[in-house]
C-alpha cells in the first residue's frame, strides 16, 4: 500500500522534553513537509525538504528541528524551545508538480 | 506574500443541495491549485489537483474551476450527502515557493 504514515497517533510531552515525530513515505517523493494545524488557524509550514540532506525553514520553524538522511524519511524533533507545542502536526509529501499527500496526523499534548 | 481565504468559514444545507465553496489567493503566480477534505482529527485526503494551465477539474459529484487571473477557485460539490460533512481546504503552491500554502477552510454540514 502506497502512502504516508505518521507515528505516534497520540503523543504525550512533559515540559522541557524533546520529542519526535516521525513520518514515512513510499510514493518515492523527492519533497516532504511539516505543517502545524492549530483551531481557527489553519496549516502553517514548519520545515520543508525537496532533497536527502537539504532542508528548508517554513514560516514557524522556532522550537523544531529536522533531518532528511533517507529519501523516505522526514523526522520532526519538537524541542524544548518550542514554548506552545500542543497542536496538530501533518506530514506531507509530492512528486514533482503532481498533488500532495498527507498522512493522518499526530497530536502532541503537553502534559 | 501569497495569501489564500475561504468563504463562507461554516455552511450548513439539507441533503440533496448543490452547493459552492469559494477560495481566492492574492498572488496569480501559482503553479498548481489543490482541494482537500478533512475529517474531524484526520489527516487531508486529496480532491483534485489543477494546473495553472487547467480552468477546471470534475471527479464524481465533484467540480473544481480555477480562474488564475482573478485569482479564484470554486468546489462545486453536487447533490450533497451527509458523508460530505468535513472541513475543504483549498491551498497553492506559488511560482515563489515549493510548499502549499493553505486557507483556513470551509466546514460543511450536510444534514439527512
Amino acid at each position: 500500500d502506497g502512502g504516508i504514515t505518521q507515528s505516534p497517533k497520540y503523543l504525550f510531552r512533559k515540559e522541557g522534553q524533546n520529542v519526535t515525530l516521525s513520518c514515512e513515505q513510499n510514493l518515492n517523493h523527492d519533497a516532504m513537509y511539516w505543517y502545524r494545524q492549530d483551531p481557527g488557524q489553519g496549516l502553517r509550514l514548519i520545515y520543508y525538504s525537496q532533497i536527502v540532506n537539504d532542508f528548508q525553514k517554513g514560516d514557524i520553524a522556532e522550537g523544531y528541528s529536522v533531518s532528511r538522511e533517507k529519501k523516505e524519511s522526514f523526522p520532526l524533533t519538537v524541542t524544548s524551545a518550542q514554548k506552545n507545542p500542543t497542536a496538530f502536526y501533518l506530514c506531507a509529501s509530492k512528486g514533482g508538480n503532481t498533488e500532495a499527500f498527507f498522512g493522518q496526523g499526530t497530536r502532541l499534548t503537553v502534559v | 506574500k501569497q495569501e489564500v481565504t475561504q468563504i463562507p468559514a461554516a455552511l450548513s444545507v439539507p441533503e440533496g443541495e448543490n452547493l459552492v465553496l469559494n477560495c481566492s489567493f492574492t498572488d496569480s503566480a501559482i503553479y498548481n491549485l489543490q482541494w482537500f477534505r478533512q475529517d474531524p482529527g484526520k489527516g487531508l485526503t486529496s480532491l483534485l489537483l489543477i494546473q495553472s494551465s487547467q480552468r477546471e477539474q470534475t471527479s464524481g459529484r465533484l467540480n473544481a474551476s480555477l480562474d488564475k487571473s482573478s485569482g479564484r477557485s470554486t468546489l462545486y460539490i453536487a447533490a450533497s450527502q451527509p458523508g460530505d460533512s468535513a472541513t475543504y481546504l483549498c491551498a497553492v503552491r506559488d511560482q515563489a515557493g515549493t510548499a502549499l500554502i493553505f486557507g483556513k477552510g470551509t466546514t460543511l454540514s450536510v444534514s439527512s
